[in-house]
């Protein structure tokens, strides 16, 4: 059984750097095709995807927030973690953590979790 | 990158009828090699993270009933609700898993009239 669990502080402040764990279980992010990623939706608002990591380390991200995304893997640990910096008002959103296989749609997401920005 | 546009933005179905949810794409999402649609939709009731509900533009995912399909190639694609329940109250999307960045829809909220 395939599970994932974003965690990491509820709010920020304005410049600070955001970072978040996803635990996984279920899954190795060493087998091949494997990948995990993610994507935000402020309240009320569409999904954004954010970032991917592969099995293979290959990364991916938003052309749009590329510079301020790191995304990084240990796979003895199950954990994946995103960080963004220059947190904005802007970025207030659920953060969802998600798996890939072999092709980029998302059939598992974790619950999410909901970072505020604000000062 | 890709863009996806849903419409419409929301509508209002009576029990038992059958919702219509368009998703076009900027270029086409079918691969010519494997002759498939990389169009994924997905289901979000209040509070929850989205639900996989079709891959490949047609492909049900394990435990998604039949009500559920999806149709469409190339650039135009439908997610068709027949029989509609009450626990189909949420809001879909459509994505491209064609090319990276994989872009979303805007969302439809589908309503009971």
């Amino acid at each position: 059984q395939i599970t994932l669990k974003e965690s990491g502080p509820t709010l920020v402040k304005p410049t600070q750097t955001l970072t978040l764990t996803c635990t996984f279980s279920g899954f190795s992010l060493s087998t091949t095709g494997v990948g995990v990623g993610w994507i935000r939706q402020p309240p009320g608002k569409a999904l954004e995807w954010l970032a991917i990591i592969y099995w293979n380390d290959d990364k991916s991200y938003s052309p749009s927030l590329k510079s301020r995304l790191t995304i990084t893997k240990d796979t003895s640990k199950n954990h994946v973690v995103l960080t963004m910096t220059n947190m904005d008002p802007e970025d207030t959103a659920t953060y969802y953590c998600v798996h890939r296989l072999n092709t980029n749609y998302f059939d598992y997401w974790g619950q999410g979790t909901l970072v505020t920005v604000s000062s | 990158d890709i863009v996806m546009t849903q419409s419409p933005d929301s509508l209002a179905v009576s029990l038992g009828e059958r919702a219509t949810i368009n998703c076009k794409s900027s270029q086409s999402v079918l691969y010519s090699s494997n002759n498939k649609n990389y169009l994924a939709w997905y289901q979000q009731k209040p509070g929850q993270p989205p639900k996989l509900l079709i891959y490949w533009a047609s492909t049900r995912e394990s435990g998604v009933p039949d009500r559920f399909s999806g149709s469409g190639s190339g650039t135009d694609f439908n997610l068709i609700i027949s029989n509609l329940q009450a626990e189909d109250v949420a809001v879909y999307y459509c994505q491209q898993h064609y090319s990276t960045p994989p872009m979303f829809g805007q969302g439809t909220k589908v309503e009971i009239k």
